[in-house]
């Protein structure tokens, strides 16, 4: 499984463009990018999934570059209510393991 | 709705007691997982099911059971819990129409305290 390594935390206001990264130098072919968004006393939940390129819903942007080992997770003009946990999960799709890792996550802080 | 539900949601115990949290999906997801989440250290896989009676370790097993009798539960069982399992447990499931890269979905939690 490949490992991910995130920021700890990042810090950002309101209407500001917000760009987390997650390393994953020994990702596998058969691996996909998966971003999960954790408020304070929930459960994480699914914010956007993609293998290559660039991926948009109406909830935010992932940049994946052509060698995959790294991502980037784009929240266009946050607000207070952004402010939250982002997970980055590098998993196969079939692959020889059905363990997930987590990682320790992103705490990002949006200010007035 | 679709959800996953987690009982009790709070738990103050002593060490030792046995324990189980159970866990409950509505969806007729096959892949279900247990978590625990620790400051600094992010969510962690603690026991796998892709499907009925079919388990497997995550990367922190060691004090916990799990068993999984029907498709849409899957109970979490400490046995002699210790103070080092005060944590906060999450369950999650997904379809496995995709492999673990579906969606997980999660419930809400359940902290758990050992005294």
């Amino acid at each position: 499984l490949a490992k991910t390594t995130q920021p700890i935390s990042m810090d950002s206001y309101e209407g500001q463009e917000v760009n987390i990264t997650c390393s994953h130098n020994n990702i596998a072919t058969n691996d996909y990018i998966t971003w999960y968004q954790q408020f304070p006393s929930q459960g994480p939940r699914f914010i956007i999934q993609g293998y290559k390129t660039k991926v948009t819903n109406e909830v935010a942007s992932l940049f994946i570059p052509a060698d995959r080992k790294s991502s980037t997770l784009s929240l266009p003009r946050v607000s207070l209510s952004d402010t939250a946990v982002y997970y980055c999960l590098v998993a196969a799709y079939g692959g020889a393991t059905n363990k997930l890792i987590f990682g320790t996550g992103t705490l990002l802080a949006v200010q007035p | 709705e679709a959800q996953v539900t987690q009982n009790p949601r709070y738990l103050i115990t002593v060490t030792g007691k046995k324990l189980t949290v159970t866990c409950s999906q509505n969806m007729n997801h096959e892949y279900m997982s247990w978590y625990r989440q620790d400051p600094g250290l992010g969510l962690r896989q603690i026991y796998y099911s892709m499907n009925v009676e079919v388990t497997d370790k995550g990367d922190v097993p060691e004090g916990y059971k799990v068993s999984r009798k029907e498709k849409r539960n899957f109970p979490l069982i400490l046995e002699s819990p210790s103070p080092n399992q005060t944590s906060l447990y999450f369950c999650a499931s997904s379809s496995r129409s995709g492999g673990v890269t579906d969606t997980q979905y999660f419930g809400p939690g359940t902290r758990l305290t050992v005294l």
